[in-house]
Parts: structure tokens; sequence; C-alpha cells
């Protein structure tokens, strides 16, 4: 079964320090993967996107294939970084569906 | 450019009582969703419809029900609302595979 997977509910950081949210996946087939935040107060919105392969706020995720991963990552987190994170896979075949992880709350201390 | 549009904001219902979330998008989008948020269980997919008149369920769709007349529009209906629907609620629109846009969101408590 289709299946996204974020290992941390929490993650506290310090300003400046690296970041890596964890995201796994299990999907038979070539897998769209992306991230999604939500701040406070705001709408659920789309960070980046593995096709892509951008930066977005400092932000990088990288697929690995062979570890079914995607981590997202930040080599210096800024207080702004606070939010909800979601890791989600696309779907497809038949009727497309965008499956979400558990989602990983992070907190960047000043 | 509102986007989408979710209506009420806020709601609380009593057991039993059913009541109708209303979803509108302006970008001419066929694909729409709905999806529950619950802690530490992210967003799981009510319902979703991939064009006017076509809709399916998702992973937790029992108590709910949608209809899809429009484009715009794709209401999602509580039958007969249980405490087990306590939950924040979004709708999504998607023109295709690449990105989903979010309404902000509305929180039901069934009491």
């Amino acid at each position: 079964a289709q299946r996204v997977t974020q290992p941390e509910k929490l993650l506290s950081v310090f300003k400046g320090a690296p970041v890596e949210l964890k995201c796994n996946y299990s999907y038979s087939g070539s897998p769209e993967l992306f991230w999604y935040v939500q701040y406070s107060r705001q709408r659920l919105q789309l960070l980046l996107r593995h096709i892509s392969r951008e930066s977005i706020k400092g932000f990088t995720a990288d697929l690995n294939k062979g570890e079914t991963s995607f981590h997202l990552k930040k080599p210096f987190a800024q207080e702004e970084d606070s939010a909800m994170y979601y890791c989600a896979l696309f779907r497809s075949g038949g009727y497309n569906k965008l499956i979400f992880g558990a989602g990983t709350r992070l907190a960047v201390h000043p | 450019n509102a986007g989408v549009t979710q209506t009420p904001k806020f709601q609380v219902l009593k057991t039993g009582q059913s009541m109708t979330l209303q979803c509108a998008q302006d970008m001419n989008h066929e694909y729409m969703s709905w999806y529950r948020q619950d802690p530490g269980m992210g967003l799981r997919l009510i319902h979703y419809s991939v064009g006017a008149g076509i809709t399916d369920q998702g992973e937790v769709p029992n108590g709910y029900n949608v209809s899809r007349s429009t484009t715009e529009d794709f209401p999602l209906r509580l039958l007969s609302a249980a405490p087990s629907q306590t939950s924040v609620y979004f709708c999504a629109s998607s023109p295709d595979r690449t990105e989903a846009f979010f309404g902000q969101g509305t929180r039901l408590t069934v009491v």
C-alpha cells in the first residue's frame, strides 16, 4: 500500500542549526513527492516538489529511491521556519490522489 | 483572485445534526478534494473529484457525502454528526498533479 511516514512529530532546534525533516515512502511505481508547509494561522501551501529540484527558502529535498526517502534539509534554521511540515506522495493511476504523512512540527528557538 | 474559499471557518454541532461545509474555487481546476486533519494523523483524504459530475471515496469516507455539480463548488455533507468527526477540514483544488491549493480550513466540533 502507498504510505508516507514522517517519524518525528516534533523537531526542536536553535536558530542557525541545521535541520533535517525525515520522510519515507512506500510506493510501487515511480513516486512524485512534495513538501507542504503550514505556518501559524495560514493555509497549507506547497514548499517544494522533487521534480523541480529547486531550493525554496533555503530548503532542499532529494529523492533517494534506494532508501525510499525524501528528507527536507536546511543548513541554517531561522525562527520564521517554525511551522508544520507535511511530506506528500502523489499516487497516480486511476484517479490521482495526494497522500500525506502525519506531519512534523518544526520549532526554531532563538 | 480568491483561490479556494471554505465556509464556515468554525462550527459547533450537536451529535446527530447534519450540515454542509462549503468549498469554492475560482481557478477553474478540475481536481478538488476534502481532507480532515487530526493530531498525529496528518491529512486524510475523505472524498475527491476529478471533474463536474465525478466523485470518489478517499481513505475515510464514512459519514460524509459529496457532489460536484459545477467545476467551482465541492460541498461536503455530514449526514449525522458524531464526536469522532470533530476535526479540521480542508478543501483543496488542483489543475493537475503538480500542486494542490488549499482553503483556510473549517474547525468543526461535535458535542
